[in-house]
């Protein structure tokens, strides 16, 4: 089965400094790859997608690139702010399957002041 | 309108007694699942059905048992509650079972807590 490896566990930076978030997967039939950002207390809720058709999709301060032939994807936040402190969880699957959606351990992101 | 409901919320209760957990979705998703995360935030599947049919079954104590009445609901029963049951338990649903789509939704979550 799929094996999503998430780095670092936990981040810290400063308000306006950009934050990266990696992730592996071992599956190379993997297809989908969302990012799910959840605040304290609260649920996880998407925030960014991307399939393996395309090596980078940006929205507003984030983006995310990925690299099918290393089998690694990454968040990239810009321009932090306070409200982006949360745990962010990527994930994979391989939407031709009825599997399920993989997720990695989450980093908790701290954007200081 | 809620999208993914869960209830109830919060739960405190004693070692060895049994407790349900229901879900229910408005999207009209044809796949529900529920989730655990621990205290480490990790986020571990438990089950999915897909239009009222188990589809997958993790290595989960035969203690929890899921049902679904409907493809809209998924309730979740635990007989004999550990210390280690503590948790949240997210319910979830999808488009149908990952095809075409991956994005889940959740619930706000079961805070269960096993005293």
């Amino acid at each position: 089965g799929e094996n999503v490896e998430q780095h670092p566990s936990t981040l810290s930076v400063q308000e306006g400094d950009s934050a990266v978030i990696k992730c592996t997967y071992s599956d190379s039939a993997s297809n989908y790859f969302p990012w799910y950002k959840q605040e304290l207390g609260k649920r996880p809720q998407l925030i960014i997608d991307i399939r393996s058709n395309v090596g980078e999709k940006k929205d507003q301060r984030i983006a995310v690139t990925l690299n099918k032939t290393a089998k690694h994807f990454s968040l990239h936040i810009t321009e932090t702010q306070p409200e982006d402190s949360a745990v962010y969880f990527c994930a994979a699957i391989n939407t031709g399957t009825a599997s399920k959606l993989t997720f990695g351990t989450g980093t908790r992101l701290q954007v200081t002041l | 309108d809620t999208a993914v409901s869960q209830t109830p919320k919060y739960l405190v209760t004693q070692m060895g007694n049994d407790k349900s957990i229901k879900c229910e979705q408005n999207l009209g998703h044809d796949t529900m699942y529920w989730y655990k995360q621990d205290s480490k935030k990790f986020l571990k599947i438990m089950f999915s059905y897909n239009n009222k049919e188990l589809i997958i079954n993790e290595t989960v104590p035969n203690r929890f048992s899921p049902k679904s009445p409907d493809k809209a609901h998924l309730n979740l029963h635990i007989n004999s509650l550990e210390l280690g049951d503590s948790a949240v338990y997210f319910c979830a649903s999808s488009l149908r079972g990952g095809s075409n789509t991956g994005e889940l939704f959740f619930g706000e979550g079961s805070r269960l807590t096993v005293l």
